[in-house]
């Protein structure tokens, strides 16, 4: 059964730090891995998402690097800003051996906070 | 990709009603999910629901106490059974494309609190 891990839990730093966030996953058998952020009580936006054959995403001051091989994924965040802090979330989605696509398996989130 | 809405946004339940949590796509979408997060967790995979057959239901979730529809490619429907306090949870419903090449898509949350 896969298994995210998301590291560090909670993260405060104050703004304009370059941070990195970690996932690892137990099966490297995986389509693709997407980052989410979510603010409170609210819903997921979608912030990168990589194929299981490249190895990095851009978007912006994010980008986020994939090792299938070794299970691990990094979100850098560039000159962090108060804006940033939510929670991010680390997903990944399984190769599927039927016609249609599964659902994604969920880390446990760092809850950022950029301190002003 | 595509946008979803999600109605409706927040609810404050009475123990043992049902309420049901409705998704609306603006495109075609080949797969639908609905997800639960219970406060302070992650999100778990509920079911997928299937255009015109019964859902695919993950370890621990059960029909009975949440039915799902899904009678065309754009809109689905969650509903809680029998709500009890642990059932205060965000809803979640996402979708994928046929193309997949967006990843997936979330809908921005029903929170729900069962009193």
């Amino acid at each position: 059964k896969q298994e995210v891990t998301q590291i560090p839990a909670a993260l405060s730093v104050p703004e304009g730090e370059n941070l990195v966030l970690n996932c690892s996953f137990t099966d490297s058998a995986i389509y693709n891995l997407q980052w989410f952020r979510q603010d409170p009580g609210k819903g997921l936006t979608s912030l990168l998402l990589i194929q299981s054959s490249q190895r990095e995403q851009t978007s912006g001051r994010l980008n986020a690097s994939l090792d299938k091989s070794s299970g691990r994924s990094t979100l850098y965040i560039a000159a962090s800003q108060p804006g940033d802090s939510a929670t991010y979330l680390c997903a990944v989605r399984p190769k599927y051996s039927g016609g249609g696509a599964d659902g994604l398996t969920f880390g446990k989130g760092t809850h950022l906070i950029i301190q002003p | 990709s595509a946008v979803i809405s999600q109605k409706p946004s927040r609810d404050i339940c009475q123990r043992g009603t049902s309420l049901t949590i409705q998704c609306q796509v603006d495109s075609q979408v080949t797969m639908m999910f609905w997800y639960r997060q219970q406060p302070g967790q992650s999100l778990t995979l509920i079911a997928t629901a299937n255009q015109g057959s019964e859902a695919t239901y993950e370890s621990g979730f059960v029909i009975d106490k949440f039915p799902i529809s899904r009678p065309n490619l754009t809109f689905s429907t969650l509903t809680v059974s029998n709500m009890s306090p642990e059932d205060s949870s965000i809803y979640l419903c996402s979708v994928v494309g046929q193309d997949q090449k967006y990843g997936y898509t979330f809908g921005s949350g029903t929170r729900l609190t069962v009193v």
